[in-house]
């Protein structure tokens, strides 16, 4: 069956550091990843998009690592802050297709 | 200006009971999505609407009716509500997938 997969529900990390966030998936061809950020009670926020045929994406703080032979996706938080604390998810799209299908999330707490 | 606007934001009804969310988007995106939240925070694809055509129904009891009027708007119908129901209820648009979604703030129904 298809999975989409996060590393953990629950991740923290002491601020200064870097976060690093897993997504690992089967059964699926995806042709691109995105990474979303959600906070309680809001809808989530597009944070970074990477295609198959690329490596490494990034933006300010923020990179997103994509590994098709591993069928897995890391997403980093580099010099973390309390400000980052929220849900993290990873979705994936196939070439069948634009509709997105979401990872399970991890909870970010980066603690002051 | 709100991008993407859900209404209502909360709403609580009895079982049996039929109700309507609406959803309208001010982006100029072609595709519309309506996803359910569970609680575990797992992000599941109902529907996908693109420029008012269904593209996607994804094993959704067909209680669940969605109606897209015009491309910005796309509201979901909902009969016969069961307790297994509730949960919280986004809407999501996008203009092609080199980009992410945007996501209404979420609806969150609670059947009791």
């Amino acid at each position: 069956s298809q999975k989409i997969e996060q590393n953990s529900e629950a991740l923290n990390i002491q601020e200064g550091k870097t976060a690093t966030l897993t997504c690992n998936y089967t059964n699926y061809s995806p042709a691109y990843l995105q990474w979303y950020r959600q906070d309680p009670g809001r809808g989530p926020v597009f944070l970074l998009l990477i295609r198959e045929n690329e490596k490494e994406k990034r933006k300010e703080r923020l990179k997103v690592t994509f590994d098709t032979t591993l069928k897995q996706s890391l997403f980093h938080i580099t010099a973390s802050q309390p400000a980052d604390s929220a849900t993290y998810l990873c979705a994936l799209s196939t070439w069948a297709g634009n509709q997105f299908y979401f990872g399970t999330g991890t909870s970010l707490t980066v603690i002051p | 200006d709100t991008a993407v606007s859900q209404t209502p934001k909360y709403l609580v009804t009895q079982m049996g009971n039929d109700k309507s969310i609406k959803c309208e988007q001010n982006l100029g995106h072609d595709t519309m999505y309506w996803y359910k939240q569970d609680s575990k925070k797992f992000l599941k694809i109902m529907f996908s609407y693109n420029n008012k055509e269904l593209i996607i129904n994804e094993t959704v009891p067909n209680r669940f009716s969605p109606k897209s009027p015009d491309k910005a708007h796309l509201n979901l119908h909902i009969n016969s509500l069961e307790l297994g129901d509730s949960a919280v209820y986004f809407c999501a648009s996008s203009g092609d997938r080199n980009y992410g979604y945007t996501f209404g703030s979420g609806t969150r129904l609670t059947v009791v």
